[in-house]
């Protein structure tokens, strides 16, 4: 049974800075890998898909990568701005339409 | 501007009175989800149409109902809201464009439907 786990499940940095959230997997038979963006009460905001047969997907700012083989995928965030601040979530496609996904990460951008 | 469109944005009902949600798209997708997230925790799917096709989750309950009239509309029925079906609901949208066998575009979601049992 694939299960998704992000960590860390909070994050607080200053304005300005890089930085990575993580997302593993343990079933690495996976179809794709997608990146999510939830600000409060609010819907998701889909940010970077990547098949299975990429490597990474880039976006502005963002930066995601996939390693099946380690059941790893990172979300790299450059130049951290107070916008970026949001809970970020990560999904896996094992299947055909169902989405398994982490708990997310809540991130804190201080000015 | 293409989107997800999900109405009301909050929905108020008592306890044990049935309860319609309303999802709309102007993407042309043809696969439709509905999700239910309570706080802090994850999305869990529901159900999903494929085309018309009815898709339901195993663990979802039999409370919970869906209709598809057409390529654009997806309801949510709640037949009988219990305390524990407070959550915010999330419709979403993708292009199925690998026959079914998972080469799917990304999921489009909407702005959500709080729902509130008193």
């Amino acid at each position: 049974k694939q299960e998704v786990t992000q960590i860390p499940a909070a994050l607080s940095v200053p304005e300005g800075e890089n930085l990575v959230l993580n997302c593993s997997f343990t079933d690495s038979a996976i179809y794709n890998l997608q990146w999510f963006r939830q600000d409060p009460g609010k819907g998701l905001t889909s940010l970077l898909l990547i098949q299975s047969s990429q490597r990474e997907q880039t976006s502005g700012r963002l930066n995601a990568s996939l390693d099946k083989s380690s059941g790893r995928s990172t979300l790299y965030i450059a130049a951290s701005q107070p916008g970026d601040s949001a809970t970020y979530l990560c999904a896996v496609r094992s299947s055909n339409y169902q989405l398994i996904w982490g708990a997310g990460t809540k991130l804190i951008i201080k000015p | 501007d293409a989107m997800v469109i999900q109405n009301p944005r909050y929905q108020v009902t008592q306890f044990g009175k049935p309860v319609t949600l309303s999802c709309s798209q102007t993407l042309n997708h043809n696969v439709m989800y509905w999700y239910q997230q309570k706080s802090s925790q994850a999305p869990k799917l529901l159900f999903h149409y494929y085309d018309k096709d009815f898709n339901n989750e195993a663990d979802t309950p039999d409370n919970f109902q869906s209709r598809r009239p057409n390529t654009s509309f997806c309801f949510l029925d709640i037949r009988s809201p219990g305390l524990g079906d407070a959550a915010m609901y999330l419709c979403a949208t993708s292009r199925d464009v690998g026959s079914g066998r998972g080469l799917q575009e990304t999921q489009y979601f909407g702005p959500g439907t709080r729902l509130l049992v008193l």
